[in-house]
């Protein structure tokens, strides 16, 4: 099982619409999960973390953490053509040296 | 507070020659780690460092890549004799001392290496 996995999609949404993205993690003991956003041929851009069970929200984004169900989401509101891009899914391993694993991403294309 | 620096941004390199990556962590973080990307792939973990320590190196391969973080001075990802399959995206990240919830990794903008 791999440790961090995300369908690779693509997930086509209309302009407007709600995007969500899932990712699903194998470690149970992980404390900590990003979301990042990478334009192609551009370097990855953090757009979100979370610690604790329940939603946060920043903006048209809201990430979800269930530890108990091991999955986290990304929901983006509104979606915008400018939006179009690979979101990857990072979750740090339980012990002492919490290495960031990601998952391989899920490209989203927003439909105007 | 500077992001994350990596250079250089492109590197052009003939086959058999030797490719030097370099990646200047943000001020204040310990962890480095590099990955590989290949045009319309995912990210490929190659190496985990900590100043003067490798943490994990499972993914890179085990001849002609070697990767350092001493305790002064930027991580080097080296690739010796390189091949046209060597050509892809090298990323380095960093983040902080992996205590509490202060591991947020942030990228550089990446080494595009061309082997010709």
């Amino acid at each position: 099982q791999k440790e961090v996995e995300q369908n690779s999609g693509p997930l086509s949404v209309p302009e407007g619409a709600i995007a969500s993205l899932n990712c699903t993690y194998s470690d149970r003991g992980s404390q900590s999960f990003f979301w990042y956003r990478q334009y192609s041929g551009k370097s990855p851009e953090l757009i979100m973390s979370i610690y604790s069970n329940g939603d946060k929200e920043d903006g048209r984004f809201t990430a979800q953490l269930n530890k108990a169900s091991q999955y986290v989401s990304l929901l983006i509101r509104d979606s915008q053509p400018s939006d179009s891009a690979t979101y990857l899914c990072a979750v740090t391993l339980s012990g002492g040296y919490q290495k960031v694993t990601f998952g391989t991403g899920t490209k989203l294309q927003v439909i105007p | 507070n500077a992001g994350v620096m990596q250079n250089p941004r492109h590197l052009v390199r003939r086959r058999g020659q030797e490719a030097r990556l370099r990646c200047s962590p943000m001020k204040g973080h310990s962890h480095v780690y590099w990955y590989r990307q290949l045009p319309e792939e995912g990210l490929k973990f190659m190496v985990y460092l900590q100043k003067e320590n490798i943490i994990d190196e499972s993914g890179m391969p085990k001849e002609r890549f070697s990767a350092e973080f001493p305790k002064e001075g930027p991580s080097i990802l080296r690739i010796q004799q390189v091949v046209r399959g060597d050509s892809a995206a090298y990323f380095c990240a960093s983040s902080p001392r992996g205590t509490g919830g202060l591991t947020e990794a942030f990228f550089g903008q990446g080494t595009r290496l061309t082997v010709v």
